[in-house]
């Protein structure tokens, strides 16, 4: 069975970093692509960043590019996003999923940037 | 950047009424495109990928379909599980893009 699981979120004020951890299981991790997806409060779904198989590529959504790291470490199956300079505008619920067609998606992990 | 205009925004409908949500890309975007069922507190669930292609498990009142830049999610008999919210994504290009959502609530 495929399961994701986030971890590492929190209540952090602004400016300041977090480091959200997603454990892989029940698939070859190193195989797939995977990406972060967020949901602030009440809103939709908003893609973060997406990294490859091999870690080789990475992509990001402008307004968290220079801020956030998309990175894994395949033989940990575990994929992380590194958060620096927190905002209040980053404040959301953030999934981990597995990018072939978004099919598998962690429980999600709340993030909250506030002073 | 692809935008993924979703439309209604929100939906009554009766249970075992046909129901249709659609997203017109403001692109080309093939058939790179796939539909998401949310429930609250829910992380999302594929239902649709590949424009036309039921995922895994997903009941076959569930159907997706493509016109040019059109593309539609399609229940043909409504249920009681059905309820929630509805996002289609597009995955052509980056930044990938959600549309904003359709809430389906039973009548």
């Amino acid at each position: 069975e495929v399961q994701l699981v986030e971890s590492g979120g929190g209540l952090v004020q602004p400016g300041r970093s977090l480091k959200l951890s997603c454990a892989a299981s029940g698939f070859t991790f190193s195989d797939y692509n995977m990406a972060w997806v967020r949901q602030a409060p009440k809103k939709g779904l908003e893609w973060v960043a997406t990294i490859s198989y091999d870690g080789s590529s990475t992509y990001y959504r402008d307004s968290v590019k220079g801020r956030f790291t998309i990175s894994r470490d395949n033989a940990k199956s575990t994929l992380y996003l590194q958060m620096d300079s927190l905002r209040s505008e980053d404040t959301a619920t953030y999934y981990c999923a597995r990018r072939a067609h978004f099919d598998y998606w962690g429980q999600g992990v709340m993030v909250t940037v506030s002073s | 950047d692809i935008q993924m205009t979703q439309s209604p925004a929100s939906l009554s409908a009766s249970l075992e009424e046909i129901v249709t949500i659609t997203c017109q890309a403001s692109q080309d975007i093939g058939n790179w495109l796939a539909w998401y069922q949310q429930k609250p507190g829910k992380s999302p669930q594929l239902l649709i990928h590949s424009a036309t292609s039921l995922a895994d498990g997903i009941p076959s009142r569930f159907s997706g379909s493509r016109s040019g830049t059109q593309y539609s999610l399609k229940i043909s008999r409504l249920q009681v599980e059905d309820t929630g919210i509805y996002y289609c994504l597009q995955r052509y290009s980056n930044p990938y893009t959600f549309g904003a959502g359709t809430k389906l609530e039973l009548k």
